[in-house]
């Protein structure tokens, strides 16, 4: 079966770090762009970050600078490192597959994780 | 960026209607060169992650019930939900994939009146 699990996510102080993990199972996370995707409590989803099968990264401007998607393909996992965390990073992050476009080199968000919640607070 | 806004943020409809949410574009994401919009529904439900019910704005993903239906094209979408079940209850949200950053609309929430 072809799952997502995310784990990582927990409280932190402001202008602390943390590193989420979203470990894949059934298929090659190298094989696949994968995203992140928060929901901040009460809000609506918000796209977080991107990273290409090639290695290529993309960032939403409210976490560029401060967040960095990696992956380790030995452990088939993806991650997001973030640093410098802010109150309005308090969410749930889901990490998500990409059903690949290759007209537009994007596509729709086909496979998710259950989330993991980030509370940033003092 | 492009700001993708639903009508209405809220919906109340009896069981066995239809329920029909509306997504604006602020700029086209039809792409001339295949003829697609770069356009998806996905369904949130609490507790659960979201789940995507159509991509290309109208092309349902496998195993989603044949009641929801998508259209439209360029800026102006629409999600209709014939004969609405109560596990339809849920948040709905547009998103736009044509490139990045992608963007959501704000969410509708559909509830059983």
């Amino acid at each position: 079966e072809e799952q997502l699990v995310e784990t990582g996510g927990g409280l932190i102080q402001p202008g602390g770090s943390l590193r989420l993990s979203c470990a894949a199972s059934g298929f090659t996370v190298s094989s696949y762009y994968m995203t992140w995707v928060r929901q901040a409590p009460g809000q609506g989803l918000e796209w977080v970050s991107l990273l290409s099968v090639g290695g290529s990264t993309y960032y939403a401007d409210s976490v560029k600078g401060r967040f960095t998607i990696s992956r380790d393909n030995s452990k088939n996992t993806l991650y997001l490192q973030m640093d410098t965390l802010r109150v309005e990073d308090t969410a749930v992050y889901y990490c998500a597959t990409i059903h690949y476009d290759q007209w537009r080199a994007t596509g729709w968000f086909d496979r998710w994780g259950q989330g993991t919640l980030v509370t940033v607070s003092s | 960026d492009i700001v993708m806004t639903q009508s209405p943020d809220s919906l109340a409809v009896s069981l066995g209607e239809r329920a029909t949410i509306n997504c604006k574009a602020s700029q086209s994401v039809f792409y001339n060169s295949n003829n697609k919009n770069y356009l998806a529904w996905y369904q949130h439900k609490p507790g659960q992650p979201p789940k995507v019910l159509l991509y290309w704005a109208s092309a349902r993903e496998s195993g989603v019930p044949d009641r929801f239906s998508g259209s439209g094209s360029g800026t102006d979408f629409t999600l209709t939900i014939n004969n609405l079940q109560a596990e339809d209850v849920a948040v709905y949200y547009c998103q736009q994939y044509y490139g990045t950053p992608y963007t959501f609309g704000q969410g509708t929430k559909l509830e059983i009146k």
